[in-house]
């Protein structure tokens, strides 16, 4: 059974710092890895993919891999009212599924 | 704009009714999916499809049915045999089967009984 974990949280930071979201995985074949922001009552939007371990940065946001240890993360720099939502981490096998973790839903206080 | 369109937005079935979930895509995507998410829950995969006219079960799929007879197309029938289906409802797609293509959401149906 392919597992993907999240804490679920809540959550919460005050609004210019740094919130932290992780995220493990059961199956060391994994191959690719995706954080997702859903708004609630809305569908799911990407924010970030990674498939290397090491860093990857786009704006505030910074996706972190480390594969030996089975672990993503999802750092997100000068935290804004507007990034208050739930943060979905999500793995790919082999190009045919995705997995889901159950979220962490984050709040960033003013 | 090239995009996923899933309809209705809102969706009401009555005690032993099927009812059928649209979803269309113009982004010349190979593979599309099925999700359901309950209220504070991750996304569960119904069915998934690669190629026209092949599909496969996903972690869920009892109680539900799909077709996909056009490479746009991929509905998703609720029948009376899912005994929970209040539930919001996702598509998605992703370009082909390369492991580096995330998948790309619809806006989602959200299904209530009557």
């Amino acid at each position: 059974q392919k597992e993907v974990e999240q804490n679920s949280g809540p959550l919460s930071v005050p609004e210019g710092a740094i919130a932290s979201l992780n995220c493990t995985y059961s199956d060391r074949v994994s191959q690719s890895f995706f954080w997702y922001r859903q708004y609630s009552g809305k569908s799911p939007e990407l924010i970030m993919s990674i498939y290397s371990n090491g860093d990857k940065e786009d704006g505030r946001f910074t996706a972190q891999l480390n594969k030996a240890s089975q672990y993503v993360s999802l750092l997100i720099r000068d935290s804004q009212p507007s990034d208050s939502a739930t943060y979905l981490c999500a793995v790919n096998w082999n190009g045919n599924q995705f997995y889901f973790g159950t979220g962490t839903s984050l709040t960033v206080i003013p | 704009d090239g995009g996923i369109t899933q309809s209705p937005k809102y969706l009401f079935r009555k005690e032993g009714q099927n009812v059928t979930l649209s979803c269309e895509q113009n982004l010349n995507h190979d593979a599309m999916y099925w999700y359901r998410q309950d209220p504070g829950q991750g996304l569960r995969l119904i069915y998934y499809s690669q190629i026209v006219n092949d599909f496969q079960k996903g972690d869920i799929a009892e109680g539900y049915s799909v077709s996909r007879e056009k490479k746009e197309s991929f509905p998703l029938t609720v029948t009376s045999a899912q005994k929970n289906p209040t539930a919001f409802y996702l598509c998605a797609s992703t370009p082909w089967r390369g492991r580096e293509q995330p998948q790309h959401f619809g806006d989602g149906t959200r299904l209530s009984i009557l």
